[in-house]
């Protein structure tokens, strides 16, 4: 089974400019979410998607936003970068239930210059 | 609100010793608790989860509830066991995973 997929892997951008990133999720699984990983914060749950509704909602500004597609492949997008939101950005797929395991992605690093 | 905290930052040990890494949670319900490693130039992987009472690599964990702790012990460290190690635990049914910051073991051979 191929493991859940993340693209592009680095990022270079500048602040103001928006950002869209992608997950593409495990055969199967109805269930991503996107964290942010930074050394500072650590790991923080974004959101969650399942079935193309948001699930789930994390404590981050409206700039941060995603949708998730009929095929459970979701993004994220961020507008108006700021410096701050350099991170390691990272999905997770799973079944949707709680106990079950959810699986990552490599992470998208995001540089905001 | 819901918090997961691994005191030790940093924890090093010989290759043979005995390995605990702490993981305390607030959480006034019942949550499902999780361990995640993450060794060099790899994904964050899911190491063990309390509701499977198992044991991966010689690592185990037991859910005390009464202290709110989760702690993963292992009796004989190995030098593969170098690695970023989270605790975190999601609740109400959730997929939503909230984390420990972290502890990062260190075997010396």
């Amino acid at each position: 089974k191929a493991g859940v997929t993340q693209t592009p892997r680095y990022l270079i951008k500048t602040r103001g400019q928006q950002v869209t990133l992608s997950c593409s999720p495990i055969s199967g699984h109805r269930s991503v979410s996107w964290y942010q990983q930074t050394p500072g914060q650590g790991l923080q749950f974004l959101f969650e998607y399942f079935s193309e509704t948001q699930r789930n909602k994390g404590n981050f500004p409206g700039r941060f936003s995603g949708r998730q597609f009929s095929n459970s492949r979701s993004e994220m997008n961020v507008s108006t970068l700021e410096l701050g939101d350099s991170a390691l950005y990272l999905c997770a797929s799973g079944s949707g239930r709680a106990a079950d395991t959810q699986y990552f992605g490599p992470g998208t690093r995001l540089t905001v210059l | 609100a819901q918090r997961v905290t691994q005191p030790e930052k940093l924890l090093s040990v010989f290759k043979g010793a005995p390995v605990e890494l702490k993981c305390n949670y607030s959480y006034s319900g019942s949550p499902e608790l999780f361990w995640y490693v993450q060794y060099s130039r790899q994904r964050l992987q899911l190491l063990l989860r309390h509701i499977s009472r198992e044991s991966i690599k010689g690592f185990t964990a037991d859910l005390n509830k009464g202290e709110t702790s989760f702690h993963l012990k292992k009796p004989f460290a190995q030098e593969e066991d170098s690695a970023m190690y989270y605790c975190a635990l999601t609740f109400q049914g959730a997929q939503k995973l909230v984390f420990g910051q972290g502890t990062r073991l260190t075997i010396n051979p």
